[in-house]
């Protein structure tokens, strides 16, 4: 079974400084990560994915996550935050899913609340 | 272009009433999936739909089940709704790939 671990349910930064957002997963097979981004009473919006390409990905809105497979881990990081970048954060990892190419099920972490103060 | 529609946005029900939800997914998208988000957790995978059959499924009960149409459109239902039902629905749509979610779904069960 596949799952995800993010330390850390708060984490609160100052504006311009560095975002570190920790995801641990744990998968039987290569697995596909996500971050995905919620802003309060929407849905999820997709922030960057690894699929088995290069090791850093680069996502949206400056951020970037890389693959550690010796660590087990997809951690995100954006240089400088932003008020804008407060938001609840969740890792996922999915399986291949069946009938080929198609991703399976997403197996979410439990988030992480980012807090940016002025 | 529309991304993945869901409605209504909110419901309330009362204990062992059924509920009907709704989602348009992305055009062009094929296979429909849907989750469940207690507050204050992460999303839980419920089922997913291509070519109409259901072909993943979560640990739910039978009380939660769902539908696809010949237009790719989907629908949740859940059975004997019981207060932990409450939560917000989130269906994502998607084509061989990533998985794009709607706005969801807030269902309160009183």
């Amino acid at each position: 079974a596949q799952s995800v671990t993010q330390l850390g349910s708060h984490v609160s930064v100052s504006e311009g400084a560095l975002v570190l957002l920790r995801c641990n997963y744990s998968s039987s097979v290569p697995p596909y990560l996500f971050w995905y981004v919620q802003y309060p009473n929407q849905g999820l919006q997709l922030l960057l994915k690894y699929t088995s390409a290069a090791t850093l990905v680069k996502g949206i809105n400056g951020f970037e996550a890389e693959f550690k497979k010796s660590e087990t881990s997809f951690h995100l990081t954006k240089p400088s935050a932003h008020m804008s970048d407060a938001a609840e954060y969740f890792c996922a990892v999915s399986d291949q899913g069946t009938g080929g190419t198609s991703y399976g099920k997403l197996t979410f972490g439990q988030g992480t609340i980012l807090t940016v103060h002025p | 272009d529309a991304g993945v529609t869901q409605s209504p946005t909110h419901l309330i029900k009362t204990r062992g009433q059924q509920v009907t939800l709704r989602c348009s997914p992305k055009s062009g998208h094929d296979t429909v999936s849907w989750y469940q988000q207690a507050l204050g957790q992460g999303p839980q995978f419920i089922f997913q739909y291509y070519e109409e059959e259901e072909r993943q499924r979560g640990n739910f009960p039978d009380r939660f089940s769902g539908h696809q149409f010949p237009n790719y459109s989907s629908e949740l239902n859940v059975n004997a709704l019981l207060l932990g039902d409450s939560a917000l629905y989130l269906c994502a749509s998607s084509f061989g790939g990533t998985q794009y979610f709607g706005p969801g779904t807030r269902l309160l069960v009183l």
